[in-house]
């Protein structure tokens, strides 16, 4: 099985501070990475993916994830965090589910806070 | 809108009742995926449909069933109801990921009273 694991429930950071988002993740085979974001009462909304090429992906609203295989980290970034960014931010391996599909497995989530 | 419409948005039922909820998923996308979010449990996979075949299945309880119509529609049907049911279900469509990874609906929130 495959899993991915967020290790902060929380992440706090100041307006115009850098912002992290950890994930971390376990595949047999190549991973296939996503982050989706979550605005309260919405559904989750597609940031970015990696599936081969450049280890740095560049996604939606000046986001931007690094993947590491060695140390298997697929952490979110972004240089210049705005309060509109405060949301809650899932990580997604793909995984190879019963019958050859294709299933999204998600971390629990993380709750970025962007402080005025 | 991300394309992928869900109905009811919300939906108040009583214990051991079953309801139904509706997903129309994204135009060209052949493959259907419910999820259910709680908040002890996060987002947990149900199942999935592709092009009217049920192709994965997940933590989905036999009183929880789902189809896919000719018309890509989806349904899920949850049945004999409990408190602890009551949670988000987000329904997802595909290309299979190879493009555009996952569009999520914005879910019905169901409660169980």
């Amino acid at each position: 099985a495959q899993s991915v694991a967020q290790p902060e429930d929380q992440v706090n950071v100041a307006e115009g501070n850098p912002l992290t988002v950890k994930c971390t993740y376990s595949v047999s085979g190549n991973p296939y990475l996503f982050w989706y974001v979550q605005y309260p009462n919405r559904g989750l909304q597609f940031l970015l993916k990696y599936i081969t090429g450049d280890n740095l992906v560049k996604g939606s609203y000046g986001f931007e994830a690094e993947f590491n295989k060695s140390q298997t980290s697929f952490h979110l970034k972004k240089p210049s965090a705005l309060v509109s960014d405060s949301a809650l931010y899932f990580c997604a391996v793909r995984d190879l589910g019963s019958g050859g599909s294709y299933i999204p497995t998600f971390g629990r989530g993380t709750s970025l806070i962007v402080h005025p | 809108d991300s394309g992928v419409t869900q109905t009811p948005k919300h939906l108040i039922t009583a214990t051991g009742q079953r309801v139904t909820l509706r997903c129309s998923p994204r135009s060209g996308d052949l493959s259907v995926y419910w999820y259910q979010q709680s908040l002890d449990q996060g987002l947990q996979f149900l199942i999935q449909y592709y092009n009217g075949e049920e192709r994965a299945k997940g933590n989905i309880l036999e009183r929880f069933s789902a189809q896919q119509f000719p018309d890509l529609h989806s349904e899920l049907n949850l049945s004999s109801l409990e408190l602890g049911d009551s949670a988000l279900y987000f329904c997802a469509s595909s290309d299979l990921g190879r493009r555009h990874g996952y569009t999520f609906g914005s879910g019905t929130r169901l409660t169980v009273v």
